[in-house]
Order: structure tokens, then sequence, then C-alpha cells
């Protein structure tokens, strides 16, 4: 079973700012099935990427992503209001698994 | 417009059980693999269990092998899971997912999420 660990735990950013989450698999993730997603207070999360670089349906091209074995990385290119939430990683190589999420917050 | 509703959480005591369900529409059903996925208060997101969509192959997380039991019915466009054996540990947000691409894939649409508290 592949662990992600995401870094940082928190981002403290201004409107307008470039933000840059990470995420960092125990091994290989195949094809590079990994998938990221963003989750705000007292909602469910929404997909934004899968394949590691494809956007889902309805996302912003301010979101990328990026990355390849084990290190992956979700860019978020000039930060909206509405982008201050937590974002996992997941990995769907085998069973699934999720990073423990990056809070990314107003600084 | 894909809608999942999940419905049938509660408060429950240790060792109860529990059946929580979960009304898709929006899409053909019966065509896609369909999971459960967990977020205990306050923590990060867990996948439970996933079932396929013609195999009706069954997968879990450890944590709750031998315990709960996925289940659909593709003519009422149904998803459930049937949580036997409940501990505290198992007290979370559950969220009903639409799968994509795998049957173990990504989570490409979700429900609202039911919740389940397992207290005495």
């Amino acid at each position: 079973e592949s662990v992600l660990t995401q870094s940082p735990g928190t981002l403290s950013l201004s409107p307008g700012e470039r933000a840059t989450l990470s995420c960092r698999a125990s091994q290989s993730v195949s094809s590079n099935y990994l998938a990221w997603y963003q989750q705000k207070p007292g909602q469910a999360p929404r997909l934004l990427m899968y394949g590691a670089s494809s956007r889902a349906t309805g996302i912003s091209d301010r979101f990328s992503g990026s990355g390849s074995g084990t290190d992956f990385t979700l860019t978020i290119s000039r930060l909206e209001p509405e982008d201050f939430a937590v974002y996992y990683c997941q990995q769907y190589g085998s069973k699934p698994t999720f990073g423990q999420g990056t809070k990314v917050e107003i600084k | 417009e894909v809608l999942l509703l999940e419905s049938g959480g509660g408060l429950v005591q240790p060792g109860g059980s529990l059946r929580l369900s979960c009304a898709a529409s929006g899409f053909t059903f019966n065509a896609y693999a369909m999971s459960w996925v967990r977020q205990a208060p306050g923590k990060g997101l867990e996948w439970v269990s996933t079932m396929s969509a013609e195999t009706g192959n069954r997968h879990y997380t450890d944590s709750v092998q031998g315990r709960f039991i996925i289940s659909r019915d593709n003519s009422k466009g149904t998803l459930y899971l049937q949580m036997n054996s409940l501990r505290a540990e198992d007290t979370a947000i559950y969220y009903c997912a639409k799968m994509r691409q795998l049957v173990l894939g990504y989570f490409e649409y979700w429900g609202q999420g039911a919740l389940v508290t397992v207290s005495s």
C-alpha cells in the first residue's frame, strides 16, 4: 500500500499569489494514477485533477498538476478567494489511499 | 447533473449495526463502479469500499473487512453499505462516490455525506 505524504501541512498565502502543493508517494505510482481534490469546510470533496495532470470537468485553468513516479505537484497560479481550502492527493495505482491534506489559508 | 444522496446515518452503540444508502441519478448507474469514503471528525479522507459495476467484485480497506458489506441495486440506482460490529473509530462522515477510469480509480463525483456516530 502506497503512503502519500503531503507538504506543507499549512500554506499561508495572499490572494493573487501562487500556491505550490507537494505530494510524495512511498512507492512509485503506476501510470501516474494520481488525483487531487479540494474540500471546503462543511462540504464534500471535489475532484480537481486526475492522471496527475488532467483537469476535471469545469475546473479552472488556474489549477495545474505535474509530476511522475513518486513526486507530484498541484499548482494554483493565482489564488482567488474561493481557492482557500484543504487539498488532498490520492493514488489509484493500487487500493486507493489519500494524503493527509494541505490547508491553504489566507495570510 | 450527477446527484448522489446518502441516507441512513445516525447514532449507534458500539457493537451495533447500521445500513447506509446512496441514491444516484443523472448517469447510467449500472455502468460505473461505486465507492464509500469516510472522514472522521477533523481528520482526512479514508477509502472504505468499492463495488464494480458489472462483475459485482467488492473491495474493502483492511479495517472494515469482515464487518462491512457493500452492495448495489442497479434497478433502483442505489448503493448500500451494511455496517456491523461498529466501533468508536468508525465514527465519521460517510461519502458515496462515483468512480471513474478503473474500478479502484479516482472519485469523480461525491455525495454530501451521512454522519455515523458510534458511542454509548
